[in-house]
């Protein structure tokens, strides 16, 4: 069946260092989204990216979307205690009914 | 703006005993709806979703069941809880199938002893 993989599942950085996580759908997606998940708390959009190739930039986040809409990744540069989560990709189904999360990439940052 | 409810926060049952969960939309009609279990640090499990009233899919044979008796409400049921139901549950809504950003209710931590 159609899967989307995260890696690392874990990541422990210190604060000021760089982090990426890296998504892989096996199958071509429409569209790839990104949330993030605060410990005890719910998933949280972030962002939507739709094109081949796309880049888009949030403060310190930045989102790629790969040339063959099937992997994606999320690099936040000098990371902050505030990052600290999981941060899960999500594409829509074969079916489009509905959306296939990946498996999820949890980062703690040390102060 | 759309809001979504979901009660209670936290819930604890003992092992056998009924379950109903209930999520709400406010401020949009038609909404796409889906519930969501989450083991304690893991992903996300989709269990349910619906886009329409009396609309249910299943994802994963289990021991719940959906109903949506409402356009706007989603209820997760079950007749008899079994230690692995514990989880997190979380409700969400969309405006597109599969394709739209999905918005996630505060969750029901249920813990089954």
């Amino acid at each position: 069946g159609q899967q989307v993989m995260q890696i690392p599942q874990y990541q422990h950085v210190q604060e000021g260092e760089d982090f990426t996580t890296y998504c892989n759908s096996s199958t071509t997606l429409s569209n790839i989204q990104w949330y993030k998940q605060r410990p005890g708390g719910h998933p949280v959009f972030l962002i939507q990216l739709v094109k081949s190739g796309e880049v888009k930039k949030q403060k310190r986040l930045t989102f790629q979307f790969g040339e063959a809409k099937k992997n994606s990744s999320l690099h936040i540069t000098a990371t902050q205690t505030t990052d600290v989560g999981t941060y899960f990709c999500a594409g829509p189904g074969l079916n489009t009914d509905k959306l296939i999360f990946g498996t999820g990439t949890r980062l703690q940052v040390f102060p | 703006s759309q809001t979504i409810h979901q009660w209670p926060a936290t819930l604890v049952q003992p092992v056998g005993s009924p379950l109903s969960l209930e999520c709400t939309v406010e401020g949009t009609s038609n909404p796409n709806l889906y519930w969501y279990r989450q083991a304690a640090g893991r992903g996300l499990q989709l269990l349910f979703y619906s886009v329409g009233i009396g609309q249910i899919s299943s994802e994963v044979p289990q021991n719940l069941s959906a109903s949506r008796p409402q356009d706007r409400q989603f209820i997760l049921s079950s007749k008899k809880l079994l230690l692995s139901d514990s989880g997190f549950y979380l409700c969400a809504w969309s405006v597109l199938q599969g394709v739209g950003t999905q918005y996630f209710g505060p969750g029901t931590r249920l813990l089954v002893l």
